[in-house]
């Protein structure tokens, strides 16, 4: 059973371009959430996906940013017009309930 | 607001040498206190969920134990591989699935 596959691993992108970030959650888990690490900083929520929904997307900035989580194929975390305060190291996790959640590897956007 | 504070920040033993580690959290219900383990440039990785204050959870050197304020994650003669930055997190009654996470402990293990 694969565990969580997030790609790119590393993503570069030009101020003013966009970034997407692809997260296929574990075999059976229909729970996806998104997290981002500043550097020097903890985890901190972004938003909560099942199949077709957005549960809770509290922690995601109200402008620029987007999720989804379609009925086929990955998730998705899209930033528009990335500016250099949004390089970070961005973690998807997966759980098949509100049980414990397991984390992909993350990408690591560089914005120059 | 959920809050979850880990200390030390970071932390230098000698293999061998056992020593424990905090996590302190103020949340209005807790669902559960996870512990995760994190290697430089990698996803972190589950180790332990504890519920409820009393229940204790071991793997290997490692062993979690849980009250009503704050979680240890004790290590039992640790070895260099241990080395790592330790993770907790809390997950609310009231938050959905969201886990808020402390800043970490990042262990180092000489031989």
């Amino acid at each position: 059973n694969a565990g969580v596959m997030q790609n790119p691993r590393h993503l570069v992108r030009r101020r003013g371009q966009e970034a997407r970030l692809r997260c296929s959650p574990m075999k059976g888990h229909s729970h996806v959430y998104w997290y981002r690490q500043l550097p020097e900083e903890g985890l901190k929520f972004m938003v909560y996906l099942q199949k077709e929904n957005i549960i809770d997307e509290s922690g995601m900035p109200k402008e620029r940013f987007s999720a989804e989580f379609p009925k086929e194929g990955p998730s998705i975390l899209r930033i528009q017009q990335v500016v250099r305060g949004d390089s970070a190291a961005y973690f998807c996790a997966s759980s098949p309930y509100n049980t414990e959640a397991f984390f992909g590897q993350g990408t690591r956007l560089t914005v120059v | 607001e959920d809050q979850v504070t880990q200390s030390p920040e970071a932390l230098r033993l000698q293999e061998g040498e056992s020593s424990s580690l905090n996590c302190s959290y103020t949340v209005s219900g807790l669902r559960g206190l996870f512990w995760y383990r994190q290697d430089p440039g990698k996803g972190p990785e589950f180790l332990f969920t504890l519920y409820s204050a009393g229940e204790e959870k071991e793997k290997e050197r490692l062993k979690a134990t849980l009250t009503k304020k704050e979680s240890f994650l004790h290590i039992t003669a640790p070895k260099p591989e241990d080395s790592a930055t330790y993770l907790c997190a809390v997950q609310a009654d009231n938050a959905g699935n969201m886990l808020t996470f402390g800043g970490g402990t990042r262990l180092m293990v000489k031989p």
